[in-house]
């Protein structure tokens, strides 16, 4: 099992652009997350899916949005880019039906200029 | 929402000795508990998890307390070793899991 595959690792947008971020796990996980990671502020949740065709907003929503048509993938979009969006961006999944750990991925250096 | 303080945000302890990161949470719908572990560059890893129905639970040198009166948990790592340095996340969850929100972190040192 290859768990929780983020790509890209790294990627550069100019301010305005738009991008997807790619998140795939082939564990059959039910519930799938992403989180951004800054400096001294921990990881806060971007969106959350508990199932195919079920998403929801988490604590810094805006500037992004997500969909979820499989099981395995949970993208994850960037509207129009802009420099408060350089971070590190982390997709994590977890089984779901109480058994609840999340396993992350390893992440994606967004860098917004 | 749900919002979980971590303190301290950095820590340093001698090889050998005891470390304790507490937290505190504000809704108290929360169910589960859970605490990763991210070195340096890499990706936060579970390390240990507690839920409301449990007080107190023990995985060798770590181990992690609940007090829902106080909306406190704590993480207790005992007899520290250079490889526990990295930063510490606690989080809770209202839902089953899939809607954590986290702490800020805490950095441990451990010196030689």
């Amino acid at each position: 099992n290859a768990g929780v595959t983020q790509t890209p690792k790294f990627q550069v947008l100019k301010t305005g652009q738009s991008m997807t971020l790619q998140c795939a796990q082939d564990m059959n996980h039910e519930y799938m997350s992403w989180y951004r990671q800054d400096p001294g502020m921990g990881l806060r949740l971007i969106h959350y899916s508990v199932g195919a065709g079920i998403t929801d907003q988490g604590e810094v929503p805006n500037g992004y949005n997500v969909s979820r048509s499989t099981t395995e993938d949970f993208p994850l979009r960037l509207l129009s880019a802009a420099p408060s969006q350089t971070s590190v961006y982390f997709c994590a999944s977890s089984p779901g039906e109480r058994r609840y750990g999340y396993t992350f991925g390893s992440g994606t250096r967004l860098t917004v200029v | 929402g749900e919002n979980v303080e971590q303190h301290p945000s950095t820590l340093s302890v001698q090889e050998g000795d005891s470390a304790v990161i507490k937290c505190t949470y504000s809704d108290s719908a929360s169910n589960y508990f859970p605490w990763y572990k991210q070195e340096l560059g890499k990706r936060p890893q579970l390390i240990i998890d507690i839920r409301s129905n449990v007080g107190e639970k023990k995985d060798q040198r770590i181990a992690v307390t609940l007090n829902k009166t106080a909306k406190h948990f704590s993480l207790h790592i005992t007899e520290t070793q250079p490889e526990d340095s990295a930063v510490y996340f606690c989080a809770a969850s209202t839902t089953g899991g899939f809607k954590t929100i986290f702490g800020a972190g805490t950095r441990l040192f451990v010196k030689a």
